[in-house]
């Protein structure tokens, strides 16, 4: 299989335990992106990186949220001292760079913080 | 905020053509209307997107407006296994901004 792939699948921590998922991304995309999903709610965009350089940071991204891809390839996001609110779906997706480039998602990683 | 319109929800009987629309009326002319699905516990699954003319795929139609104010996608034979959450999205920053989406229904 040569799509997007995400790990864990699941977490589940509790509330102040740092957590880092990863993210595989089809390995021609150049971009890697990372949403997160509430329940009922459509994907809101985090952040995206072009090989290892971060271009956008969304405000949801707090202080306690970082993420990385050192080599360009695959892509860490880390959350720091959980709350309870963190509990969600976090998407990863890649894409080749340009206009009307499609993005290809992961199956995601459902975080519940207790 | 999106910055497309659909319907909450619809039903379609399966085997018929669902036709999901979208209203993006402030679209900007290089902006692209994408669709993705997306089934219970999964991630959103592309379908197909376009710019001005209408595209096909082995998934669905696409279907825009000559002015490109609103869209329409097209499932030819609707199956079960299409009950879905249908998302249309207006892009051309990369940064894809999804709404509530509609809620496809199909039943037997």
């Amino acid at each position: 299989d040569t799509g997007v792939s995400q790990n864990p699948r699941h977490k589940i921590t509790k509330r102040g335990q740092n957590v880092t998922f990863r993210c595989d991304p089809i390995s021609e995309h150049n971009r890697l992106y990372w949403y997160r999903q509430t329940l009922g709610q459509g994907p809101e965009f985090l952040t995206y990186f072009q090989n290892e350089a971060q271009l956008e940071k969304s405000r949801l991204l707090s202080d306690r949220f970082s993420a990385e891809r050192p080599k360009g390839s695959f892509s860490t996001l880390e959350i720091q001292r959980t709350e309870q609110g963190d509990s969600a779906m976090y998407l990863c997706a890649s894409s080749t760079a340009g206009a009307g480039k499609t993005q290809y998602f992961g199956p995601g990683t459902r975080l519940l913080v207790l | 905020d999106a910055k497309t319109t659909q319907p909450p929800s619809m039903d379609c009987a399966e085997g018929r053509a669902a036709n999901l629309p979208c209203n993006h009326s402030t679209i900007s002319g290089n902006e692209y209307v994408y669709w993705y699905r997306q089934i219970h516990s999964q991630g959103p699954q592309y379908i197909i997107h376009g710019l001005k003319n209408n595209e096909t795929n082995e998934m669905a139609s696409l279907i825009i407006t000559e002015d490109r104010k609103s869209s329409t996608l097209i499932l030819p034979h609707a199956t079960l296994r299409d009950t879905a959450v249908y998302y249309c999205i207006v892009d051309y920053t990369d940064k894809l901004i999804f709404g509530t989406g509609t809620r496809l229904q199909v039943f037997p």
